[in-house]
C-alpha cells in the first residue's frame, strides 16, 4: 500500500525557510515522479511542483517558482519542498503526491494527509 | 490556463449530478478528477477523460468535448457530497492547472 507521510510544517514569520518532507514508502519510490500542491485554508487546491523520478526535471507554480525548490533523495525514499522568502499567502496545507509516471507530468495519486505551514508575524 | 466550475451543485439521492469544467477548447487536453470530503486528503476519481481508478464505484464517469469536460455521478449517495476539482496539464506553459471546485450537495 502506498503511504505518503509529510513532516516539517510550522509557524514561520515573513521572509523566513521552511523544509517540508514527505516520506515515501509501498512503491519503488525511485520510479515516479512526485508532486506537491497546496490547499489555503478554506480555499482550492493549487498546484505548487512536480519532479522528475531522477530529480533531474522540475516544474514550478507562477506563486512559488524562484523561492521553492524541489528536490528527493531515492536512497531515502524522501521527497523536499525548500521554500524560501516565505509570504502570508504561502499559508496552507501542503500534500505531496505520487505521479503516475516517472515524469513530472500525467495525474497524480495518492496523496499524503497534508502538513500545515503558517507564515505570519 | 483558467478552468472554470460552478461554485455548487445540489443533486436528490439516486439522481445523477452533472459537474462540469470549462476550459479553452478544453478537448485537447487531457482532464483528471479529484474529490475531496471534509477534512481529508484530496483522491483521483477520474484520470484521462473518462478512466476510473480501482476502487472508485462505476457510478463514476466523465466526457470531454468543445470547450467542457464534464464529471457524472450517477445515483448519487450521501458519501458523494465533496468537493470536486479538475485538473489539466498546460503543455504550452509546462503547468498544472486545477479548477476552482464544485461542492457537491447530496439533498
Amino acid at each position: 500500500e502506498v503511504q505518503l507521510l509529510e513532516s516539517g510544517g510550522g509557524l514561520e514569520r515573513p521572509g523566513g525557510s521552511l523544509r517540508l518532507s514527505c516520506a515515501a514508502s509501498g512503491f519503488s519510490f525511485g520510479s515516479y515522479g512526485m508532486t506537491w500542491v497546496r490547499q489555503a485554508p478554506g480555499k482550492g487546491l493549487e498546484w505548487v511542483t512536480s519532479v522528475s523520478d531522477t530529480g533531474r526535471s522540475a516544474y514550478y507554480g507562477d506563486s512559488v517558482r524562484g523561492r521553492f525548490i524541489v528536490s528527493r533523495d531515492n536512497s531515502r525514499e524522501t521527497l523536499y519542498l525548500q521554500m524560501n522568502s516565505l509570504r502570508p499567502e504561502d499559508t496552507a496545507v501542503y500534500y505531496c503526491a505520487k505521479n503516475s509516471e516517472w515524469s513530472p507530468v500525467g495525474f497524480f495519486g495518492p496523496w499524503g494527509l497534508g502538513t500545515l505551514v503558517t507564515v505570519s508575524s | 490556463y483558467v478552468l472554470t466550475q460552478a461554485p455548487s451543485v445540489s443533486v436528490a439521492p439516486g439522481q445523477t449530478a452533472n459537474i462540469p469544467c470549462g476550459g479553452n477548447n478544453i478537448e485537447v487536453k487531457v482532464v483528471h478528477w479529484y474529490q475531496q470530503r471534509p477534512g481529508q486528503a484530496p483522491v483521483l476519481v477520474l484520470y484521462g477523460d473518462k478512466s476510473r481508478p480501482s476502487g472508485i464505484p462505476e457510478r463514476f464517469s466523465g466526457s470531454n468535448s468543445g470547450n467542457t469536460a464534464t464529471l457524472t455521478i450517477s445515483r448519487a449517495e450521501a458519501g458523494d457530497e465533496a468537493d470536486y476539482y479538475c485538473l489539466v496539464w498546460d503543455s504550452s506553459s509546462d503547468r498544472y492547472f486545477f479548477g476552482s471546485g464544485t461542492r457537491v450537495t447530496v439533498l
